[in-house]
């Protein structure tokens, strides 16, 4: 069974503050993925990496730096954390783009509160 | 650019009545995007419901199913008799010419009562 966890589970941040989600994967997968989600809204993408070292942007990386140190670890940076983040943020992985290896394995959410 | 639209935010059906939750799509990046469902049960991470990758192709899982409708753009789920423990929200989502990129719907919360 594909696994993908996150730390911490949820979090408490003051503003200007820098905050680091976490997020492991067991699946051997070359893919992974930062989203975030806001009440009422779909799931959007921060940034996501294809390979170690290496991180590209997705469609709202304003804020937000991204670390893949290895395959197996994908971290998210709010250098200055702000209000405005306050969102749940999920972690996914996948072995490839396109037909049968875009399924994508999310971990369980970081529910992060800005203050 | 792509976008995934679920019309109904909350869904309340008695058990073992049938439930149909709409999604329609746009995918200007590629003709024939991925579909997908996904479900999130309370205190859990999203996981895969059902995929289907063929226009006109029907997926099926845990009594739920969704036809590829290309003509319509539509994705809808059905199932013939919910249960209290198919509570949960439910996203509609595409994968599209971007490497790795899923829409998502803005997901549809599912609450079935005994």
């Amino acid at each position: 069974e594909a696994a993908v966890t996150q730390s911490p589970r949820s979090k408490v941040a003051v503003t200007g503050g820098k905050v680091t989600l976490s997020c492991h994967q067991t699946n051997n997968h070359d893919y992974m993925y930062w989203y975030r989600q806001d009440t009422g809204h779909g799931l959007r993408l921060i940034h996501y990496s294809y390979v170690a070292d290496s991180t590209e942007k997705g469609d709202i990386p304003d804020g937000y730096k991204a670390s893949r140190p290895s395959q197996e670890n994908f971290s998210l940076i709010l250098e200055l954390a702000s209000l405005s983040q306050t969102a749940v943020y999920f972690c996914a992985s996948s072995a490839g783009t396109g037909g049968y290896q875009d399924t994508q394995y999310f971990g369980p959410g970081t529910r992060l509160l800005v203050l | 650019g792509d976008s995934v639209t679920q019309t109904e935010g909350q869904v309340t059906v008695s058990e073992s009545k049938s439930l149909i939750i709409n999604c329609t799509y746009s995918a200007t990046s590629i003709g024939y995007p991925n579909l997908f469902w996904y479900v999130r049960y309370p205190g859990e991470g999203l996981q895969l419901l059902l995929k289907v990758i063929t226009a006109g192709q029907k997926g099926s899982s845990r009594g739920f199913e969704a036809t590829y409708n290309k003509e319509a753009t539509s994705f809808h789920l059905q199932k013939a008799s919910v249960q209290e423990s198919d509570s949960a929200v439910y996203y509609c989502a595409l994968s599209g010419q971007v490497v790795g990129q899923l829409t998502f719907g803005r997901g549809t919360r599912l609450q079935v009562y005994a």
